[in-house]
């Protein structure tokens, strides 16, 4: 079966610095995205990445969020100055496209300070 | 705009007896619909999916969920409940016409009462 990896499982940031999160999508997959959960509430879209760009994004990817697939294998995100509303379990995922299930990652708490 | 309600926040239910949950989904073209499962501090765990064809569709653990698109409905159904069935349950809608981004409805929390 294959699966969506996430690095690191949790992480633990002062208000103001970077983070990056790490993901490893499926190899043979074309869409990826970022998706994050608030403690106790539902999962919300951030952006989705294709073809090597942004192909959607939401409210929340400001201008302190970025996405990047430096070598062909990762996928990251990046929070340039976290805030205290950043702290969140951040999701992976990855979709060839079609009729086919978009494959979650176990996901990256982050909590910051 | 896409968007999911689930209107039931929180469903009791005794072990052994049936459950069903709502879902209700807007989207202007086919939708292509997911039911998530999801334990305190865990991931998200794929119950079922529909894309097309044959509207009732059977998941993992025994779940089953109906396509209604007259009703703009996908209610996951078990016909009798598990103490392990207890969890936080997330519909989703997506497709072609936005590069297969999910909406998750907020989710409904089951507790399986002995």
């Amino acid at each position: 079966e294959p699966e969506v990896t996430q690095t690191p499982s949790h992480q633990v940031t002062q208000m103001g610095q970077e983070v990056i999160l790490r993901c490893v999508p499926i190899s043979n997959h074309l869409y990826f995205y970022w998706y994050r959960q608030i403690l106790g509430q539902k999962v919300e879209f951030l952006v989705s990445f294709y073809n090597n760009e942004i192909s959607e994004k939401s409210e929340i990817f400001d201008d302190q969020f970025s996405v990047e697939r430096p070598d062909g294998s990762n996928f990251t995100l990046k929070i340039r100055s976290t805030k205290l509303e950043d702290s969140a379990m951040y999701f992976c995922a990855s979709w060839t496209g079609g009729q086919e299930t978009q494959y979650f990652g176990p996901g990256t708490r982050l909590l910051v300070l | 705009a896409q968007s999911v309600t689930q209107p039931d926040i929180h469903i009791t239910v005794s072990e052994g007896a049936s459950l069903e949950l709502r879902c209700n989904y807007s989207y202007g073209a086919t939708p292509y619909l997911f039911w998530y499962v999801q334990s305190p501090g865990q991931g998200l765990q794929l119950l079922l999916k529909y894309f097309s064809g044959d509207t009732l569709v059977q998941g993992i653990k025994g779940f089953e969920a109906e396509f209604k698109r007259s009703q703009s409905s996908f209610n996951l159904r078990k016909p009798s409940v598990h103490w392990s069935d207890a969890a936080e349950y997330f519909c989703a809608v997506g497709g072609r016409s936005n590069d297969y981004k999910l909406s998750f409805g907020a989710g409904t929390t089951v507790t399986v009462r002995a």
